[in-house]
């Protein structure tokens, strides 16, 4: 039963690239979520999805920032001319769809990305 | 608004020695769920437990225990005979479960270091 897919694992861009964080989420789960790990700063949410759906993006940045859960294959954090201080830890994590309540939400590896 | 508080950045304890991870949170809400994740250096995200609002139950799980105090808004957790395998960052969260989005807020973290 594989956990949280995310890869690449560690991403280098230069300033001004694109770049594009999968996820694929444990089987079964049609809940996904994106959360950001800056240096010395905690976890920060960035977009809720489920299956074709944006349900809260309240956490993404205005600009250069999307993020998508198609029907098939995984979901995609996408950051547009990337600056340094998109420098990061992403991480993506998934929960199975049952009714009430927040259920515990599993976290993949994450996406180290490094702009230079 | 939501907000998750640890106030102790990093501890250092030896081995063998019992350690309190402190987590205060705020909620304007009467259902809401609260967790606890590890983070070891290798960097992935380890779910460690949920409780919800309801169940003010403490709980143990082997060397680990959690208490949970809606009076003082508190869940603490509790590390008992610690071991060097348990140097992690430690995270709690704080899901309100309302609006249909259940994005998780965390609190910055508390860095333990378990000495030999």
């Amino acid at each position: 039963n594989a956990g949280v897919m995310q890869n690449p694992r560690h991403l280098v861009r230069r300033r001004g690239q694109e770049a594009r964080l999968r996820c694929s989420p444990m089987k079964g789960h049609s809940h996904v979520y994106w959360y950001r790990q800056l240096p010395e700063e905690g976890l920060k949410f960035m977009v809720y999805l489920q299956k074709e759906n944006i349900i809260d993006e309240s956490g993404m940045p205005k600009e250069r920032f999307s993020a998508e859960f198609p029907k098939e294959g995984p979901s995609i954090l996408r950051i547009q001319q990337v600056v340094r201080g998109d420098s990061a830890a992403y991480f993506c994590a998934s929960s199975p769809e049952l009714a009430g309540g927040a259920y515990e939400q599993y976290f993949g590896p994450g996406t180290r990305l490094t702009v230079t | 608004a939501q907000k998750v508080t640890q106030a102790q950045t990093e501890i250092s304890v030896v081995e063998k020695e019992d350690v309190t991870l402190d987590c205060v949170y705020e909620t304007r809400d009467t259902t809401y769920y609260l967790f606890w994740y590890k983070q070891p250096p290798s960097g992935e995200l380890v779910f460690l437990i949920r409780r919800n609002s309801f169940d003010e139950q403490n709980e143990i799980s082997g060397r680990y225990s959690w208490n949970f105090q809606k009076s003082t808004s508190s869940f603490n957790f509790t590390i008992t005979a610690s071991q060097v395998v348990d140097s992690a960052v430690y995270f709690c969260a704080l899901s309100e479960a309302q609006g249909g989005s259940e994005k998780l807020v965390f609190g910055k973290g508390t860095k333990l270091t378990v000495n030999p």
